[in-house]
């Protein structure tokens, strides 16, 4: 069964320093997403790419983050510097379809679990 | 803007009892409404969805019922198993946007034998 992927899974790191995850979407996903996940909170989307274009980065705090998905397939979210408030679960997600529409099923990662001290 | 509202847990039951998670929105137009579920040290798997009014999705026992008229999705299970202990989010995505989700805070469900 096709999976998202994501890495690494855990990372701890020192404000300040800089940070960055990975994901592989299903393949033949078109739509990528990155959302955060406070302890405690539900998930809260970051940034969404449609193929290498982002679409909605609008609660991406962009003095410190930023998204890539240079060929419209995987992607990179880097947090520099990271800040003692990031630590978080980092969720990626895919879908098939989504522009103009709604209720594709989104297809999530494992995620990754960032701890800044 | 759009949002979700949850029951807040936990919510602790004992085997076999019946289950009810309740879930209320705030949109505008017609929203697709989903249920997920997230167990220990995994991602979030998708558990049902309706993407139009009077719509029940269902899945492995699980049933909710898109009510506009109450603007609800309440989750609901007939019997619940030690196995289904996990935490369970409501959420919504909008029509004629991009399918982003909107979650609700999660109710965590601790089911005991």
């Amino acid at each position: 069964e096709a999976e998202v992927a994501q890495s690494p899974r855990y990372k701890i790191t020192e404000k300040s320093q800089a940070v960055a995850f990975w994901c592989d979407p299903i393949s033949g996903h078109a739509t990528l997403y990155w959302y955060r996940q406070i302890l405690g909170q539900g998930p809260e989307l970051l940034v969404q790419f449609q193929d290498e274009s982002v679409v909605d980065d609008s609660q991406l705090p962009k003095d410190r983050f930023s998204a890539e998905r240079l060929k419209g397939v995987d992607s990179t979210l880097k947090i520099q510097p990271a800040e003692l408030g990031d630590s978080a679960m980092y969720l990626c997600a895919s879908s098939f379809l989504a522009s103009g529409r709604a209720g594709h099923e989104q297809f999530f990662g494992p995620g990754t679990r960032l701890t800044v001290l | 803007g759009d949002s979700v509202t949850q029951m807040e847990g936990p919510v602790t039951l004992s085997e076999e009892a019946f289950l009810t998670i309740n879930c209320t929105y705030t949109a505008t137009g017609y929203p697709s409404l989903f249920w997920y579920v997230q167990y220990p040290g995994e991602g979030l798997q998708l558990l049902l969805k309706a993407t139009k009014a009077d719509d029940k999705g269902s899945n492995k026992g699980f049933e909710a019922t898109y009510r506009k008229e109450t603007t609800s999705f309440h989750l609901e299970k007939g019997s619940v198993q030690v196995s289904d202990s996990a935490v369970y989010f409501c959420a919504l995505s909008a029509s004629g946007g991009y399918n982003k989700l909107i979650f609700g805070a999660g109710t965590r469900l601790a089911v005991h034998p």
